[in-house]
């Protein structure tokens, strides 16, 4: 099983900022690596796939980039509606894993 | 736009069989790969299992075989059931699309049903 390990847990940012997060897969996955978004209370959304495309309705400040085993999604300036939990998935291999998320806090 | 809905029991007994159902409107569920993934409370996501419109499956062998996803194509529904719950199942459970045949990511996601399993 491929494991996905998220940095940092918690990231505390103030809107407008810019925010980096990680995803480390523990061998490589190519560029088969998405990225999810999710509200409380509401299903994960779909941010990114293939490691950088954008997936449909999703705006430009939110970016994606790496291959590989170390992968990052950027948001260029945060904004309300941004603080949420972040996860990544790989879908090089079976069993489809995830990381364990990134909350983007207020600061 | 497509909509997935899931429904079934929210309270299963301990040992008992979990059997919950995802409706698919707005779209056909053929040429699709549709999944099982669950999220106990506070926690991250697990995916269980797909299945291809054609009836191909795939599932995680963390669910110790007690997993079965079955597709019917006539009523573009797709089922779960996982026999011998615990408090371990315990989890809001998603159906979810993936493109085409294989693994892959997914592009559209119910909302989510929370089943407790207890006594």
């Amino acid at each position: 099983e491929i494991v996905m390990t998220q940095s940092p847990a918690t990231l505390s940012v103030s809107p407008g900022e810019r925010a980096t997060l990680s995803c480390r897969a523990s061998q490589s996955v190519s560029s088969n690596l998405a990225w999810y978004q999710q509200k409380p209370g509401q299903a994960p959304r779909l941010l990114i796939y293939g490691a950088f495309t954008r997936a449909t309705g999703i705006p430009a400040r939110i970016s994606g980039s790496g291959s590989g085993t170390e992968f990052t999604l950027t948001i260029s300036s945060l904004q309300s509606e941004d603080f949420a939990v972040y996860y990544c998935q790989q879908y090089e291999n079976w069993p489809l894993t995830f990381g364990g998320g990134t909350k983007v806090e207020i600061k | 736009q497509v909509q997935l809905q899931e429904s079934g029991p929210g309270l299963v007994k301990p040992s008992e069989t979990l059997s919950l159902t995802c409706t698919v409107s707005g779209g056909s569920i053929s040429s699709y790969t549709w999944s099982w993934i669950r999220q106990p409370p506070g926690k991250g996501l697990e995916w269980i299992g797909n299945i291809y419109y054609s009836g191909s499956t795939s599932y995680n062998s963390s669910l110790k075989s007690r997993g079965t996803i079955s597709v019917d194509t006539s009523r573009n529904q797709v089922s779960l059931k996982l026999s011998s719950v615990t408090a371990a199942d315990t989890a809001v459970y998603y159906c979810a699309r993936s493109v085409g045949y294989g693994s892959s990511y997914f592009d559209y996601w119910g909302q989510g049903t929370l089943v407790t399993v207890s006594s």
